[in-house]
């Protein structure tokens, strides 16, 4: 089965830039397209990044996405970090094989 | 402004029944796919399943997890969609939310772009 792998939290100053990642376990993360979720405590996923690197209206462009072949995974880039940024980041993409939406386990922001 | 809103959720005995309804407003409900996503307590986010708009066949998709179990359907005239959850396992206690996709099908996956607030769903003894 594919899998996404992010890393458990990450932690960064406020104003500075932090990128989390996330791997494809096999094939070609290029193949389908990555979606991006922000969960803030006790509430709601919001989705923050759709294909790969398209910007919902109303999300900020210190939020910006990527994709890297060469090592199989995807990337968030939040910029000119804020307190308010603080929140559970999760991946998404697609198992094609077993026709199956996939999330990565999720990664914590602290922003201190 | 894109709503979802859910409703149907409950403390539910282990191998009963529920059903879960999505109700839809401010885009025009037929012409997008929805899929289901739950939360256990403390951990990540599963996709459930999909299913595509009626253009596409209104077809669906599901997780293994829940795979012959759990069904989704929908109802374009009153802007619902459901999750009927038969056989429930205390596994399946979640909050479970109801998200649109970005277009009818999937093309190259699923793309969330609007998420519900979530209804818990208990399954206990």
């Amino acid at each position: 089965n594919f899998m996404l792998t992010q890393p458990h939290s990450v932690s960064e100053s406020p104003g500075k830039t932090v990128t989390i990642s996330c791997t494809g376990s096999s094939g070609s993360i290029a193949s389908n397209y990555v979606q991006w979720y922000q969960q803030r405590p006790g509430s709601a996923p919001t989705t923050v990044i759709y294909e790969d690197n398209q910007r919902p209206s109303g999300v900020p462009d210190r939020f910006s996405g990527s994709i890297d072949s060469s090592s199989n995974s995807a990337s968030l880039t939040i910029s000119g970090l804020k307190t308010e940024d603080e929140a559970d980041y999760y991946c998404q993409s697609y198992d094609s094989s077993n026709q199956a939406g996939v999330f990565g386990g999720g990664t914590k922001l602290t922003v201190l | 402004e894109v709503q979802l809103v859910e409703s149907g959720g409950g403390l539910v005995q282990p191998g009963r029944s529920l059903r879960l309804s999505c109700t839809a407003s401010g885009f025009t409900f037929g012409d997008y796919a929805m899929s289901w996503v739950r939360q256990a307590p403390g951990k990540g986010l599963e996709w459930v399943g999909f299913i595509r708009s009626k253009a596409y066949g209104g077809t669906t998709e599901y997780a293994a997890s829940v795979k012959g179990r759990f069904t989704i359907s929908r109802d374009d005239s009153k802007s619902i969609a459901y999750l009927q959850m038969n056989s429930l396992k205390t596994e399946d206690t979640a909050v479970y939310y109801c998200t649109r996709d970005l277009r009818g099908t999937m093309v190259r996956g699923v793309i969330i772009t609007s998420w519900g607030q979530g209804t818990m769903v208990t399954v206990s003894s």
